[in-house]
């Protein structure tokens, strides 16, 4: 196990609903990275967060947020939920500052959007 | 924009056969990554290249960096159940975001 910790393991909501992921990154580790990841495919990046700001972010839209807390802890929000949002969301933290290296996963939170 | 692609999409193989699954990226990598999903479960991070033309071993895995920095491998010699799952490649340009390819689903047939 990482030792990265998310809630809820799994989540319906309605399309147009809000949500919000939470995730408890690793002891030690003050960089945190989401990702979505649709059946059958490879996890696509979301955005990262380093010392409580957003430090990089993929091709999603401003629908998607997040916030890191002073614990290291983060949050990921989704406005406005479609269809296709229906995916696993995973939360990944690592031990180099602000980079892209190893990533300790989650064992994510499984969005269904009806 | 950054593609990284993977083939095969899917790999069946009788227990004791050989596996490998190849990586390639549009673009020049920094560095790429191997993780592995075992159905139902989360990416779990086996290694990380850095220089061109690299080579590392673990046990069973071996793993290789393109001399151009844009393709890698992954070969497993005499696979086991255990090695059951989706092998992915992630590429990095140096930023801190992760491409994540599509992914090389594996089956062991006893």
């Amino acid at each position: 196990e990482t030792g990265v910790t998310q809630s809820p393991t799994h989540l319906i909501k309605t399309r147009g609903q809000q949500v919000t992921l939470r995730c408890s990154s690793q002891s030690g580790h003050n960089t945190v990275s989401w990702y979505q990841q649709a059946l059958g495919q490879g996890p696509q990046f979301i955005f990262q967060y380093y010392r409580e700001e957003e430090n990089g972010r993929g091709n999603f839209p401003p629908r998607f947020s997040g916030l890191q807390f002073p614990n290291y802890s983060s949050e990921l929000n989704v406005n406005a939920l479609e269809l296709d949002d229906s995916a696993l969301y995973l939360c990944a933290s690592s031990l180099v500052s602000g980079r892209a290296d190893e990533q300790f996963f989650g064992p994510g939170t499984r969005l269904t959007v009806l | 924009g950054q593609q990284v692609m993977q083939i095969p999409q899917y790999q069946h193989v009788q227990e004791g056969e050989d596996f490998t699954t190849y990586c390639n990226s549009s673009t020049t990598l920094s560095n790429i990554q191997w993780y592995k999903q075992r159905p139902g479960g989360h990416p779990v991070f086996l290694i990380q290249l850095v220089k061109s033309g690299e080579v590392k071993k673990q046990k069973r895995l071996t793993f290789q960096f393109g001399e151009a920095k844009k393709n890698s491998s992954l070969h497993i010699t005499a696979t086991q159940t255990t090695d059951v799952g989706t092998y992915f490649c992630a590429g990095s340009q140096g930023a801190n975001n992760l491409f994540f390819g599509t992914g090389t689903r594996l089956t062991v047939i006893p």
